[in-house]
């Protein structure tokens, strides 16, 4: 039972660069979550899918994309990568109410 | 105004000390309540809910206050292994499945 993986670890990228960073869980969740972390920020939620086949925008959705494959996977995706999206992201998934199990988190940088 | 403010500390105790953090929040319709812990360069893990009627788990008690919107998260004795950023958690009603973190209040737990 691994819970929540994400992929890749780390990552380093030029402006205007894209990528998508994985995640999966296999607690059977029905919600997935993508959250950003910044120093003197907290954590604030980029996306999440409630259940499969649905996704919503967070409180700061602007400059990516999400993708929610299975109930397993969600995805999000960078298109034209800007410094500002320098930051720790995280995947999580729940069940009901309870916020749950974070992934070990992706650290990147955009120069 | 943010949803959910914690003093950021960081708060230095001694072994064996009691320690008390505070947060509070800005929406009365505030559902569900956490505590979750962060270690550096970790991903924050669940340390506890925190139900109207105040909870208790080993040394950690957590209280909430509906009447004045704050929760708060009570270590007794100390441990090294204490040491982290404490992270406060809500979650709105009416606002789908969204959960809003607190900054987090670090704590250092000195020998």
């Amino acid at each position: 039972n691994a819970g929540v993986t994400q992929t890749p670890k780390f990552q380093v990228l030029k402006t205007g660069q894209s990528m998508t960073l994985q995640c999966a869980q296999d607690m059977n969740h029905n919600s997935m979550y993508w959250y950003r972390q910044d120093p003197g920020m907290g954590l604030r939620l980029i996306y999440y899918s409630a259940s499969e086949g649905t996704t919503d925008k967070g409180e700061v959705p602007n400059g990516y994309n999400v993708s929610r494959l299975n109930k397993r996977e969600f995805s999000l995706r960078l298109e034209s990568a800007a410094p500002s999206q320098t930051s720790v992201y995280f995947c999580a998934s729940s069940e009901a109410l309870r916020v749950g199990n974070f992934g070990p988190g992706t650290r990147l940088t955009v120069t | 105004r943010k949803e959910v403010e914690q003093d950021p500390g960081p708060f230095n105790v001694p072994e064996g000390a009691t320690v008390a953090f505070n947060c509070t929040y800005s929406n009365s319709a505030s559902q569900s309540f956490f505590w979750y812990r962060q270690d550096c360069r970790k991903e924050p893990k669940l340390l506890m809910s925190v139900y109207s009627s105040g909870n208790e788990d080993g040394r950690f008690t957590a209280q909430l206050n509906r009447a004045s919107q704050y929760i708060s998260l009570l270590i007794r004795d100390s441990k090294l292994s204490d040491s982290a950023t404490y992270l406060c958690v809500v979650n709105m009603r009416g606002a789908g499945n969204q959960f809003y973190f607190g900054t987090g209040t670090s704590l250092t737990v000195i020998p």
